[in-house]
């Protein structure tokens, strides 16, 4: 597609829920990001894949959070047993250059946007 | 690790009326600088950044942004603002050498009213 796509855009969890939030990328890139943006506040990265390598998982809260990307493309970010404090918006982001590239353009997706209750 | 602050929450202003949006970082390395606007349920969308070279950086929408190194800021501003740039404004930095940790402040909500 033309740009980042993000499903679902809103879900409600009850707490205690799994819940899964799936990313397309545009088509090629390489490097793919999550965020946690918290109402009011900026986005606090998650994780950074570069393919289906996960190279930086140094933002997850907590080890209820886990996300792949297993063939480089679509990423999924799984949080299990939800807690009120993970209601938040998750964007994803997309990227063509690789790491530490110079001048990289990071485009982002419209978010998913979870309440848990 | 780099930190961005933006030091207004909020800012109102008149339709047609100038508008800077300020912004501080904090790094002990060379960054890239970046401004993206959030538009009501939407996803964040690049204005401008700042990579090298001129210290007065032009993007979208009118809006323009200027590097000051010894000041450690990367203010936004536009000349006249109209009613549709009414949005959250967010300034980020990445360092050179990890272009993947983007820190993104904490947003101001521009109003523009008529």
């Amino acid at each position: 597609g033309a740009g980042v796509s993000q499903s679902p855009r809103y879900k409600v969890a009850k707490r205690g829920q799994d819940v899964a939030l799936r990313c397309d990328p545009i088509s090629g890139h390489v490097s793919l990001f999550w965020y946690q943006q918290a109402l009011g506040q900026g986005p606090e990265f998650l994780t950074y894949f570069q393919n289906e390598a996960q190279l930086d998982k140094s933002g997850l809260p907590s080890d209820r959070f886990f996300a792949e990307r297993p063939e480089g493309s679509v990423s999924t970010l799984k949080i299990q047993r939800t807690q009120q404090e993970d209601s938040a918006v998750y964007l994803c982001a997309s990227s063509l250059a690789l790491r530490g590239a110079s001048g990289n353009t990071i485009y982002f997706g419209e978010g998913s946007w979870l309440t848990v209750v | 690790a780099q930190s961005v602050t933006q030091l207004d929450s909020q800012v109102p202003v008149f339709e047609e009326a100038p508008v800077e949006l300020r912004c501080n970082y904090s790094s002990s390395v060379s960054v890239y600088l970046f401004w993206y606007v959030q538009y009501p349920n939407q996803g964040l969308q690049l204005l401008l950044k700042y990579l090298s070279g001129s210290t007065l950086v032009k993007g979208i929408n009118g809006f323009e942004a200027e590097f000051n190194k010894s000041q450690t800021s990367f203010h936004l501003r536009k000349p006249s603002v109209h009613i549709s740039d009414t949005a959250e404004y967010f300034c980020a930095v990445t360092n050179r050498d990890n272009n993947n940790d983007m820190r993104f402040g904490a947003g101001t909500r521009l109003t523009v009213k008529p």
